[in-house]
């Protein structure tokens, strides 16, 4: 099965922030990596799929970027309403892995 | 408005048994492949399962391979998770989730599969 890690487990920043989270998968997952974002007792939400396209109606503010083993999910200026916990998740393989998660807070 | 809406959740006590449901309105469900995801309380997201549209394709994860069974009726515009043999590990909340499946077009040319419409989820309690 292949493992995702995330770096750093969480982080603090402030409003304007630029931010970059690691994801990083035990094989290669070429582009099959997705990116969510979730909010505390909310459904997860979508942000990137395929390493780096961005979801329609997702801010600009957020990209994605990797290929293989390491990727990246940036935020190029942190707004309040970021402050959340971001997963990666592998769609490589049919066993849908996530990464441990990395929580953004204040 | 595209919406998934689960239910089934509640206490069990271990050993015991629950089928949770998801109900899908505003999108063509017979279209699209569903996961389960799920969250023990405090933890992170676990991909549970997943179907695919025409329910030719089912995935489990280890965790739960044969004691949990993914079924949908797209009749119903229905998804459905018979759980068996609960533990006190399957303690969560259940999401069922929208698959999009596209197909690559840069080698190695598999399927892009992510997850563009969640539910709100619904609580699963194994204790005694």
């Amino acid at each position: 099965d292949i493992q995702m890690t995330q770096s750093p487990s969480s982080l603090s920043a402030s409003v304007g922030d630029r931010v970059t989270i690691t994801c990083r998968a035990s094989q290669s997952v070429s582009s099959y990596l997705n990116w969510y974002q979730q909010k505390p007792g909310k459904a997860p939400k979508l942000l990137i799929y395929a390493a780096s396209s961005l979801q329609g109606g997702v801010p600009s503010r957020f990209s994605g970027s990797g290929s293989g083993t390491d990727f990246t999910l940036t935020i190029s200026s942190l707004q309040p309403e970021d402050f959340a916990t971001y997963y990666c998740q592998q769609s490589y393989t049919t066993l849908f892995t996530f990464g441990p998660g990395t929580t953004v807070d204040i | 408005e595209v919406q998934l809406v689960e239910s089934g959740g509640g206490l069990v006590q271990p050993g015991g048994s629950l089928r949770l449901s998801c109900a899908a309105s505003e999108f063509n469900f017979s279209n699209y492949s569903m996961n389960w995801v799920r969250q023990a309380p405090g933890k992170g997201l676990e991909w549970v399962s997943y179907i695919s549209s025409s329910r030719s394709a089912t995935y489990y994860a280890d965790s739960v391979k044969g004691r949990f069974t993914i079924s949908r009726d797209n009749a119903k515009n229905s998804l459905y998770l018979q759980m068996n043999s609960l533990r006190a590990e399957d303690t969560a909340v259940y999401y069922c989730a929208r698959v999009v499946v596209v197909p690559a077009a840069i080698p190695p040319y598999y399927y892009y599969y992510y997850m563009d419409v969640w539910g709100k989820g619904t609580t699963v309690t194994v204790s005694s």
